[in-house]
């Protein structure tokens, strides 16, 4: 298994600013993602981190607003820039550890964004 | 890209009943399907997973059943408490070019009544 932790866990920001998330994960992992999920809906994949290289993102979002970096096996961030109200949501890292031959997949806890 | 549906979206169970979630996916090419719970104001945890080469899987009250053919899987829970009341997601997962995409459904929420 795999222990993912998150900080900050919260955070209230101005419009304009931008926030840096970090996710560290306690065990060597194959691949780490960064969701978003708004309250009460399902789980968006914003990108695949890739360790040395630029991340790989999904339709409808963008390096310029979502830098991310993972400089080695366990450690990622996210960066939410200019942030907007819309930004508001919260944000989840995740991991796939291989255990027993196979790979399971693990969350963060998340970090609760709002932008004013 | 592959298309999660996942039914009902909201779900109410007398304590001690059953509760079935169902879900559909789009592409044969997905082949490992995880179900998520995800209690209020916290993380999905995985309770139980099902891949492509096995028809059902069972894990104490738990099981989850994958019809490869019909493309779509379901979650059973077996008599209900009210912990496990909470918002259940399915997922579905495809390699891409070397890399692992999951598909989230749209989440099923439970509510156990005692």
């Amino acid at each position: 298994s795999a222990v993912i932790s998150q900080k900050p866990s919260r955070d209230i920001c101005q419009r304009g600013t931008s926030l840096t998330i970090q996710c560290q994960v306690d065990s060597q992992v194959t691949m780490m993602f960064w969701y978003r999920q708004q309250p009460g809906q399902s789980l968006t994949l914003i990108a695949t981190a890739n360790q040395g290289s630029e991340a790989t993102y999904e339709s409808g979002f963008v390096i310029d607003k979502f830098p991310i970096s993972r400089p080695n096996l366990t450690f990622s961030t996210l960066t939410v820039s200019n942030m907007s109200p819309e930004d508001s949501s919260i944000y989840l890292c995740s991991a796939l550890a291989i255990g027993l031959g196979q790979e399971t997949q693990y969350f963060g806890p998340g970090t609760r964004l709002l932008v004013l | 890209g592959e298309n999660v549906e996942q039914h009902p979206s909201t779900l109410s169970v007398q304590e001690g009943d059953s509760a079935v979630i169902k879900c559909t996916y789009s592409d044969s090419a997905s082949n490992y399907f995880p179900w998520y719970k995800q209690e209020l104001g916290k993380r999905p945890q995985l309770i139980i997973d099902i891949r492509s080469n096995v028809g059902e899987k069972k894990d104490q009250r738990i099981a989850v059943t994958l019809n490869k053919t019909a493309k779509h899987f379901s979650l059973h829970i077996t008599e209900t408490q009210p912990e496990d009341s909470a918002v259940y997601f399915c997922a579905a997962t495809i390699d891409s070019g070397g890399y692992q995409k999951v598909t989230f459904g749209t989440g099923t929420k439970l509510q156990v009544i005692p």
